[in-house]
């Protein structure tokens, strides 16, 4: 089983919709969570925090359950520029300094 | 600020050539890691840094070597190139290594395919 599991999509939505992706780690002692951004041939980028009470930063929130170990991210009102691949990142202490896992992704394509 | 640089973009190599991929930051991280990317896998540690002078292994470490004289350079060093090194490399760095100190800063990547 991998340490942290996405659903590779791709998930195609219309402009405007609500669409919300899962994300399951393996190792109870995961201490933080991240949701991070890929463009295309590009770099990841941090997208935000998952914090332990659940947070929203504009059209995105993102939860955490950890009695069921998964986070969420939600975004609303998709635009366009939403279509990317995203990544859940769980960090755990291992050894001298924190283990951080990614998962393989999520595609997300918004169409018009 | 620059943040995160790699060099090269591309490169072609042929079985069994060695080379170095660069990687520099300028935010004065201390921890700094390689990953490769290959489709379907996600990012995999190759290896990481936890300051100048001390370096560790991550999940795929065979066939490279790193070195971190400094606080901002971490290059990494393919020993002998094989075919199954082909993938996208990215070099990261963040502030530390708990709680949001963990946020990774991304080079570009460096796009390698071995022949």
């Amino acid at each position: 089983r991998k340490e942290v599991e996405q659903d590779p999509g791709p998930f195609n939505v219309p402009e405007g919709a609500t669409v919300a992706f899962n994300c399951t780690y393996s190792n109870s002692a995961s201490q933080s969570f991240f949701w991070y951004r890929q463009d295309c041939r590009k770099e990841p980028k941090l997208l935000m925090s998952v914090y332990s009470s659940g947070n929203e930063d504009g059209r995105f929130t993102a939860q955490l359950n950890r009695a069921s170990q998964y986070i969420s991210l939600l975004i609303r009102d998709s635009k366009l520029s939403d279509s990317a691949t995203y990544l859940c990142v769980v960090s755990l202490l291992y050894s001298s300094a924190s283990k951080i896992i990614f998962g393989s992704g999520t595609r997300l394509s918004i169409r018009p | 600020n620059a943040g995160v640089t790699q060099t090269p973009k591309f490169q072609v190599l042929k079985t069994g050539q060695s080379m170095t991929l660069q990687c520099a930051q300028d935010m004065n991280h201390e921890y700094m890691s390689w990953y490769r990317q290959d489709p379907g896998m996600g990012l995999r540690l190759i290896h990481y840094s936890v300051g100048a002078g001390i370096t560790d292994q991550g999940e795929v470490p065979n066939g490279y070597n790193v070195s971190r004289s400094t606080t901002e350079d971490f290059p990494l060093r393919l020993l002998s190139a094989a075919p199954s090194q082909t993938s996208v490399y990215f070099c990261a760095s963040s502030r530390g290594t708990s709680g949001t100190y963990n946020e990774q800063f991304f080079g570009p990547g460096t796009r390698l395919t071995v022949l």
